[in-house]
């Protein structure tokens, strides 16, 4: 089946630094990705839709300048989260739309960022 | 943003019993999909239904649409203790964009030995 892989798993960082998360489909292609982001105990809420040769799209109230995203091919996108603060902590959750089938979206296994 | 609510936000069950959750959705839509999550791990896929079917099974799960009441409910039947997760119903709207999922609240299930 299909398979989606989200590096790293999870990640530790300090206030200020950027991090970069990256989803990458490995047995098909994907021109759309998402990117969510997950509280304990809440449900996924969308952050941005990943489109391969253009801009994301951002959902209302995400900061697109903090969290950039780049879908520079068919089967990669990465979601940098800039000048992380501790209020970033979170699990952060990528899904990929197969190309070939327009309803199958498989999801990465997901990142844990803490941000001390 | 959030589609709806699912109920109830909580369960927890014998193992052999019957769980039964509930998903409420806004808008209208293309299909409605239910995933599993273990905590702290990524989305697994359970099922699809369309929105011009009103019932659909997959083993030992059954799950219903109502366009009309813009409700789902999904059965799981003679549950395992290695059922226990999160449950999620996750709409595809039927107009323009990228046809993103949007998650409803979640059940957290618990089943007891």
């Amino acid at each position: 089946g299909a398979v989606v892989s989200q590096h790293p798993s999870w990640v530790i960082c300090k206030s200020g630094t950027s991090v970069k998360i990256e989803c990458r489909s490995l047995d098909f292609q994907a021109t759309t990705m998402f990117w969510y982001r997950q509280f304990p105990k809440q449900s996924l809420m969308l952050m941005a839709t990943s489109n391969e040769g253009s801009k994301a799209t951002y959902e209302q109230g995400v900061e697109k300048d903090k969290f950039l995203i780049n879908h520079a091919s068919l089967t990669l996108s990465t979601l940098t989260v800039t000048s992380a603060h501790p209020e970033d902590s979170s699990f952060y959750i990528c899904s990929a739309r197969d190309d070939r089938d327009g309803e199958g979206y498989t999801f990465g296994s997901g990142t844990r960022l803490t941000v001390v | 943003s959030q589609q709806g609510e699912e109920d109830p936000q909580a369960l927890s069950i014998q193992e052999g019993e019957n769980a039964t959750m509930n998903c409420s959705y806004k808008t209208s839509i293309n299909n409605l999909q239910w995933y599993r999550q273990n905590s702290g791990r990524g989305l697994v896929h359970l099922i699809l239904i369309r929105s011009n079917e009103r019932e659909k099974h997959s083993g030992r799960l059954r799950v219903t649409l109502d366009t009309s009441k813009k409700s789902s409910s999904l059965l799981i039947t003679a549950s395992r203790a290695a059922d226990t997760a999160s449950y999620f119903c996750a709409t595809r709207g039927d107009t323009g964009g990228y046809n993103k999922l949007i998650f409803g609240a979640g059940t957290r299930l618990a089943v007891h030995p």
